[in-house]
């Protein structure tokens, strides 16, 4: 069975631009979760959605979005870019409300 | 979320046991213990998980405390592959909590031959 797949898996943007990247979650899974990894802070909380709704956001600006369609399917935005939101956004899914979370390899982004 | 503490860093040898601890001294009575790895640039990747009675599946082994207060995760032998860096995690497995994992900075495990 497939994995979480995130999407682009790298890429580079400037200053003031926006972003938007893409998670399947493993088929089966409703909740869909995002992370921000940074050698500074570590891994970071963003937001969880279920059943299309958002159930858990963590402590960061709102500028960093997200939304879930009806099949699952997950996608984040962050607008008007800083050089600080240079990481590596990591998307998680889980099948039921409680035990593991799986994690996909991530989606390294670049801010210049 | 109760805290966890873990030490920064450790060595072990190849085929030895890596016995890793973290401590979660205010862990309140429905709050379960996660263990989670990172591998250099990968996602984190989940290894078990327990309330309070000792697990063990295909990956490692969990030794929970009787207090609770403390729990180390047992890899039996540990190979190059098991280098990485090792997330202890107190949750609650409420229906408002299952995608929020608060991770501190973990213990990162060097495993040398």
């Amino acid at each position: 069975k497939a994995g979480v797949t995130q999407t682009p898996r790298y890429l580079i943007k400037t200053r003031g631009q926006q972003v938007t990247l893409s998670c399947s979650p493993i088929s089966g899974h409703r909740s869909v979760s995002w992370y921000q990894q940074t050698p500074g802070q570590g891994l970071q909380f963003l937001f969880e959605y279920f059943s299309e709704t958002q159930r858990n956001k963590g402590n960061f600006p709102g500028r960093f979005s997200g939304r879930q369609f009806s099949n699952s399917r997950s996608e984040m935005n962050v607008s008007t870019l800083e050089l600080g939101d240079s990481a590596l956004y990591l998307c998680a899914s889980s099948f039921r409300e409680a035990g593991e979370l799986f994690f996909g390899e991530g989606s390294r982004l670049t801010v210049l | 979320d109760a805290k966890t503490t873990q030490p920064p860093s450790m060595d072990c040898a190849e085929g030895r046991a890596a016995n890793l601890p973290c401590n979660h001294s205010t862990i309140s009575g429905n709050e379960y213990v996660y263990w989670y790895r990172q591998i250099h640039s990968q996602g984190p990747q989940y290894i078990i998980h327990g309330l309070k009675n000792n697990e063990t599946n295909e990956m490692a082994s969990l030794i929970i405390t009787e207090d609770r207060k403390s729990s180390t995760l047992i890899l039996p032998h540990a190979t190059l592959r098991d280098t990485a860096v090792y997330y202890c995690i107190v949750r609650s497995d409420g229906s408002s909590n299952t995608g929020k994992l608060i991770f501190g900075q973990g213990t990162t495990l060097q495993v040398k031959p």
